[in-house]
């Protein structure tokens, strides 16, 4: 059964730094793997997808990287800035799974210090 | 605006209760599904559909029932609410069930 971790549950850094939000996955046949933003009391937001055929998505100052082999991912933010504060989530669809539903990480807790 | 559109936004139940959470969307998905998100939890799924007419389980469906008449709604029934189904509940879609997710803002529900 895959099951997906996100670690640390939170983490707070300075405005300006680069980081590096981190996802595992114990079952390495994906499909794809996507990130999601929860900002509080909202709904998710959709940040970027990496089909299991890619190496990483970029989009702004975000990029996604994906190893299968390993059985992680990482999100890189440059230059964070205070909006960038929120929840952040990581999802796998798995070949295993006829239906590709998602399963989801618990988040990284991420707040950006001005 | 397109997009998923939830309705309540907040709710308050007494055991025993039954109630619906509304999900709608105007971007002809043809997936939809409910999750439930608990603290400390990823996201969990109720019921999805891959079309009108078509429902089926996830992860978590006991006390919940679904139905899909149409392509743009989907709404969610508790049956008995019990103080275990305290969360908050989310509804998104999809143009396919691999693509991209768009999710509602979400219901908070809570049970006495």
């Amino acid at each position: 059964k895959q099951e997906v971790t996100q670690i640390p549950a939170a983490l707070s850094v300075p405005e300006g730094e680069n980081l590096v939000l981190n996802c595992s996955f114990t079952d390495s046949a994906i499909y794809n793997l996507q990130w999601f933003r929860q900002d509080p009391g909202k709904g998710l937001t959709s940040l970027l997808l990496i089909q299991s055929s890619q190496r990483e998505q970029t989009s702004g100052r975000l990029n996604a990287s994906l190893d299968k082999s390993s059985g992680r991912s990482t999100l890189y933010i440059a230059a964070s800035q205070p909006g960038d504060s929120a929840t952040y989530l990581c999802a796998v669809r798995s070949l295993s799974d006829s239906n590709y539903q998602l399963i989801w990480g618990a988040g990284t807790k991420l707040i950006i210090k001005p | 605006n397109a997009g998923v559109t939830q309705t309540p936004k907040f709710q308050v139940l007494k055991t025993g209760q039954s109630m619906t959470l509304q999900c709608a969307q105007d971007m002809n998905h043809e997936y939809m599904s409910w999750y439930r998100q608990d603290p400390g939890m990823g996201l969990r799924l109720i019921h999805y559909s891959v079309g009108a007419g078509i429902t089926d389980q996830g992860e978590v469906p006991n006390g919940y029932n679904v139905s899909r008449s149409t392509t743009e709604d989907f709404p969610l029934r508790l049956l008995s609410a019990a103080p275990s189904q305290t969360s908050v509940y989310f509804c998104a879609s999809s143009y396919s069930p691999t693509g991209v997710y768009t999710f509602g803002s979400g219901t908070r529900l809570t049970v006495v």
